[in-house]
């Protein structure tokens, strides 16, 4: 069984620019979470969709936004990148509510932004 | 602020030697504790979901225990080994309204020492 991917791996940015990254979900995983994680953070929730709704949001800006499509491939955009926005993004997959259910978790996007 | 937090932060062993972190957590209002493992440069990697209190889990040499009435698990490994080494994250599932996520702990980061 294929895991979760992460595209692209690597990004870098300037400031002002926006950028979109791509999580490809396990087979059969409906929800699809996304964390940031900067240097002395621990992973911090961004968001999560479960059947192309968004179900939770955490406490970000309205500069991160997301959308899950129907094959439960999930996108992650964030617009007018700070300096601040650098680091790396992982996502997430599960059957369902991610409460009593595994994750897995994907490589990760590592963005820098200059 | 729902605030999860794990101790010791670092924690340097040598090969063999049994050792144990807590993770500790709202008490109020649980619904799951989740313990993964994260290996620099892999993806974190679900050891345990636990959602009932006294609970306890065991995978080969890890296991782990659940005090959901005080807000405190532990993490045991036996006889570490070099390949142990990692980032051990704990995260707390929140549930709040009809929504929830999981709130991380920052990690206790182990090196074992061969």
């Amino acid at each position: 069984k294929a895991g979760v991917t992460q595209t692209p791996r690597y990004l870098i940015k300037t400031r002002g620019q926006q950028v979109t990254l791509s999580c490809s979900p396990i087979s059969g995983h409906r929800s699809v979470s996304w964390y940031q994680q900067t240097p002395g953070q621990g992973l911090q929730f961004l968001f999560e969709y479960f059947s192309e709704t968004q179900r939770n949001k955490g406490n970000f800006p309205g500069r991160f936004s997301g959308r899950q499509f129907s094959n439960s491939r999930s996108e992650m955009n964030v617009s007018t990148l700070e300096l601040g926005d650098s680091a790396l993004y992982l996502c997430a997959s599960s059957r369902d509510r991610v409460s009593g259910e595994t994750q897995y978790f994907g490589p990760g996007t590592r963005l820098l932004v200059l | 602020i729902l605030n999860v937090e794990q101790s010791p932060q670092s924690l340097h062993v040598q090969e063999g030697d049994s050792t144990n972190f807590t993770c500790s957590f709202p008490s109020s209002n649980f619904y799951a504790l989740h313990w993964y493992r994260w290996e620099t440069a892999k993806s974190p990697e679900a050891l345990f979901v636990m959602t009932l209190n006294g609970d306890e889990k065991k995978k080969g040499r890890i296991s782990a225990t659940l005090n959901t009435k005080e807000g405190y698990s532990y993490l045991y490994i036996k006889g570490s080994q070099p390949e142990d080494s990692a980032t051990y994250l704990c995260a707390f599932y929140h549930y709040g309204g009809s929504q929830g996520n999981l709130i991380f702990g920052k990690g206790t980061k182990l090196s074992v020492k061969p």
